[in-house]
């Protein structure tokens, strides 16, 4: 089946520094996205990506599409305690039928921010 | 995005038991998906629920161990039966967007089986 391969597995930082995370596959995923986990709760969307090249930002957050469709980043400027948690990647092959909402995750990075 | 409600939000369980997993949206959908996320691991599709339909259900998971309910448009339920204590996971029920491109997930169960 599809895999993504998130890295890193997890990072340490201190308050203020920037983070960068990205995410690649063996396949096509038309749709990107990317999640933050707090302990105890879902995943929460931070960022969609529909097109490849893409770039997005949502405040300090920015994410890209990659030209071949295969990867993505999520970079996080200026952190703060409050960005603590798991980050997600995940893609939508969009094939049709039952696989709309089937998302592929990748296997998260940990996020400790130390202040 | 939609409010999506689960409960419970955790319980712990006895080998061989059964619990049911409720989901509530606050708008009508099509589609809604239940994924389970074991410890320390990332999230997997189990089934999605169609409204008026059987449930479809992903490579290793049965209708057996994870049935699925969907009596409207608002509202599912999965329940857990005979379970063990490798079914101690987090149950998320989420909804989508954009034709399902993108799902919103509720705050999940927290299960542990003891």
């Amino acid at each position: 089946g599809q895999q993504l391969n998130q890295s890193p597995q997890s990072m340490f930082i201190q308050e203020g520094e920037d983070v960068s995370m990205n995410c690649t596959s063996s396949s096509i995923f038309n749709t990107w996205l990317w999640y933050k986990q707090d302990p105890g709760e879902g995943p929460v969307l931070l960022i969609a990506l529909y097109k490849a090249g893409e770039l997005t930002s949502n405040g300090r957050l920015t994410a890209q599409f990659g030209i071949t469709r295969k990867d993505s980043f999520l970079n996080i400027s200026a952190s703060i305690p409050s960005d603590v948690g798991i980050y997600f990647c995940a893609g939508n092959s969009n094939a049709g039928g039952t696989s709309y909402g089937k998302l592929t995750f990748g296997q998260g990075t940990i996020l400790t921010v130390h202040p | 995005s939609a409010v999506i409600s689960q409960k419970p939000s955790r319980d712990i369980c006895q080998r061989g038991t059964s619990l049911t997993i409720q989901c509530q949206v606050d708008s009508q959908v099509t589609m809604m998906f239940w994924y389970r996320q074991q410890p320390g691991q990332s999230l997997t599709l189990i089934a999605t629920a169609n409204q008026g339909s059987e449930a479809t259900y992903e490579s290793g998971f049965v209708i057996d161990k994870f049935p699925i309910s969907r009596p409207n448009l608002t509202f599912s339920t999965l329940t857990v039966s005979n379970m063990s204590p490798e079914d101690s996971s987090i149950y998320l029920c989420s909804v989508g967007q954009r034709g399902n491109e993108k799902l919103f997930f509720g705050s999940g169960t927290q299960l542990s089986v003891l």
